[in-house]
């Protein structure tokens, strides 16, 4: 298996314009998270997923931040309008059911200006 | 409220010296406690775990130990390499709840100097 994949890797946008982020998780694991990473706050959940089902979204900053999972191998996160102080790396990660390891993909580092 | 604190923030160490980076937590109910190694431009990777009914656990050069009632745990990397340069985040999450969400620290800049 080729490991959760993003895309795009960068992604350089004008604040006020729609960013999507996209994700393919492992084959057969049931869990997907987004989280986003800054120097200032580490690593933050940002929502996940199980079975395709949002479970917590409890970590989306705010209403312009939103994500689907309309299927078992894909998923999108999407800011609109973006600012600058979404900028940040964000990741995807992926885990079965029942297992413990989270599998991370590479992320997407968004530069919004 | 950050539930995972961990320090240092960054540390430099030479080849051969032993870095020691520590977590502490705040909820009780946390009981799977790893660490993921990231290096630059790439996602986070477990490295080892730990679960609090024992008191330290070793995987190679890197041991885990846990301290249940100070509610901390640190990470050692013995005889240490440039290669283990990258950042290392501790993190926490509860079993029980299923999906295993992990709460991170802040993470931990690693430079081993040759």
């Amino acid at each position: 298996d080729a490991g959760v994949i993003q895309s795009p890797r960068h992604e350089v946008t004008e604040m006020g314009q729609e960013v999507t982020l996209r994700c393919k998780p492992i084959s057969g694991h049931d869990y997907l998270f987004w989280y986003r990473q800054t120097m200032m706050r580490g690593l933050e959940l940002l929502i996940y997923f199980n079975n395709n089902v949002p479970i917590d979204d409890s970590g989306m900053p705010e209403d312009r931040f939103s994500a689907k999972m309309p299927n078992a191998s894909f998923s999108t996160l999407k800011i609109q309008p973006s600012e600058p102080r979404d900028s940040a790396v964000y990741f995807c990660a992926s885990r079965p059911q029942g297992g413990t390891e989270a599998f991370f993909g590479q992320g997407t580092r968004l530069t919004v200006v | 409220q950050q539930q995972v604190k961990q320090s240092p923030q960054s540390l430099i160490v030479q080849k051969g010296g032993i870095p020691i980076i520590n977590c502490a937590y705040e909820n009780t109910a946390f009981d799977y406690f790893p660490w993921y190694q990231q290096f630059p431009g790439k996602g986070p990777a477990l490295l080892i775990a730990i679960r609090p009914d024992v008191s330290e656990k070793k995987e190679g050069r890197f041991t885990i130990s846990f301290n249940k009632s100070a509610k901390q745990f640190s990470l050692h990397i013995m005889d240490s390499q440039p290669g283990d340069s990258a950042t290392y985040f501790c993190a926490a999450s509860i079993s029980g709840a299923g999906s295993y969400q992990l709460t991170f620290g802040k993470g931990t800049k690693l430079s081993v100097i040759p």
